[in-house]
């Protein structure tokens, strides 16, 4: 099993640009999570999903759109990148409708927009 | 909003000295949950602890939630290098499964 698994892992983009941040889990779990981290920050949440065909904005949605395509992947897009969205962003996933339970992580997408 | 404070924000420390980080919620917490996250890499689940005053032991690391579920602490006994990592610790938010992160605490262990 890989868990969460997330592409790509690196990558450079001009202010302006799209793209978009893949995410898949093989673990049936129904949560979803999309974070950034940035030094000294800790990690935000940008958006969620509980369950396949919803999403929820989180502590710092501006400038993303998310897609919950099916249970198994979550995708997370930058329609026009800011240099302030240079980052590393983690995928999570764990199961729903528990106020409890961990998150297990994929290993992390790493982002810079000049 | 909801707001999780951590303390210290960066400690060193000797090997073989004990370490202690403490998480600060402006709400009451359902549970609260710690991760360690090695440099490089990404945050790794380590314990949830959901009761009033309850405590938790993984050999060297011990978990405290305290008594008005609005703070907990992580303490390491006798660290060691591998101990290095930042420590986070994470609480429910107003919605059903999401979860905040506090600042978190970057361990260094000097050999």
């Amino acid at each position: 099993n890989a868990g969460v698994t997330q592409t790509p892992k690196f990558q450079v983009l001009k202010t302006g640009q799209s793209m978009t941040l893949q995410c898949a889990q093989d673990m049936n779990h129904n949560s979803m999570y999309w974070y950034r981290q940035d030094p000294g920050m800790g990690l935000r949440l940008i958006y969620y999903s509980a369950s396949e065909g919803t999403t929820d904005k989180g502590e710092v949605p501006n400038g993303y759109n998310v897609s919950r395509l099916n249970k198994r992947e979550f995708s997370l897009r930058l329609e026009s990148a800011a240099p302030s969205q240079t980052s590393v962003y983690f995928c999570a996933a764990r199961t729903r409708g528990l106020s409890t339970g961990e998150l297990f992580f994929g290993e992390g997408s790493r982002l810079t927009v000049l | 909003g909801q707001q999780v404070m951590q303390i210290p924000q960066y400690q060193h420390v000797q090997e073989g000295e004990d370490f202690t980080t403490y998480c600060n919620s402006s709400t009451t917490l359902s549970n609260i949950q710690w991760y360690k996250q090695r440099p490089g890499g990404h945050p790794v689940f380590l314990i949830q602890l959901v009761k009033s005053g309850e405590v938790k032991k993984q050999k060297r690391l011990t978990f405290q939630f305290g008594e008005a579920k609005k703070n907990s602490s992580l303490h390491i006994t006798a660290t060691q290098t591998t101990d290095v990592g930042t420590y986070f610790c994470a609480g429910p938010g107003k919605g059903a499964n999401n979860l905040f992160f506090g600042t978190g605490t970057r361990l260094t262990v000097i050999p």
